[in-house]
């Protein structure tokens, strides 16, 4: 079975941009969540969605925003970019409650 | 809120010993999940193993088994024939089981093996 895919894996983009950064979860898995990991703050939640729903949030300002799919695929944007959003961003996918979230490759985004 | 701890932001080990890591968290609720997740140099997260706390017998993966003390809030990773292919940043991360599906991270404990 195929693993949780992330696209684009590396992407640089200057303040100010916006960016779209796409998951696709393993197939079945109908939650998906997303985290930020960088040096100073480590991993920290973004939001999940499950059937198309967001069910939870992290403490990130309203520029971050998230959406799924009827396929569970999920994508995630940021507008206004600044230096601070560059990080690795995970996406990972669980059947359902009470069962493993299992991570993609990732996403390295550079903001210059 | 949920906090989880790991002390140790490096370790190290010589090839084929052992070593634990540990890992603290503190919460009031009675059930939930624990785990440990790999990170090697690639950035993948890889999950080692899990712990849920409503069962008191530890985990075990093959070489790798935890050490589970619900009432100390205590969560330690316990890697035996250590290989090169363990090193790797360790998290220890935490998960509700009341529908709130997000993980609450350590900060990772860099672990290197020693040949």
């Amino acid at each position: 079975k195929a693993g949780v895919t992330q696209t684009p894996r590396y992407l640089i983009k200057t303040r100010g941009q916006q960016v779209t950064l796409s998951c696709s979860p393993i197939s079945g898995h109908r939650s998906v969540s997303w985290y930020q990991q960088t040096p100073g703050q480590g991993l920290q939640f973004l939001f999940e969605y499950f059937s198309e729903t967001q069910r939870n949030k992290g403490n990130f300002p309203g520029r971050f925003s998230g959406r799924q799919f009827s396929n569970s695929r999920s994508e995630m944007n940021v507008s206004t970019l600044e230096l601070g959003d560059s990080a690795l961003y995970l996406c990972a996918s669980k059947r359902s409650a009470k069962e493993t979230q299992y991570f993609g490759p990732g996403t390295r985004l550079l903001v210059l | 809120a949920q906090t989880v701890t790991q002390s140790q932001p490096e370790m190290s080990v010589q090839e084929a010993e052992t070593v634990t890591l540990s890992c603290t968290y503190d919460t009031s609720e009675s059930d939930y999940y624990l785990f440990w997740y790999k990170q090697p140099p690639s950035r993948q997260m890889i999950l080692v193993i899990r712990q849920e706390a409503y069962k008191q017998q530890n985990a075990t993966e093959n070489r790798f088994s935890v050490n589970f003390q619900k009432a100390a809030k205590s969560f330690s990773l316990k890697i035996s024939d250590s290989q090169l292919g363990d090193a790797a940043m360790y998290f220890c991360a935490y998960e509700t089981n009341f529908g709130n599906e997000k993980l609450t991270f350590g900060t990772g404990t860099r672990l290197t093996i020693i040949p």
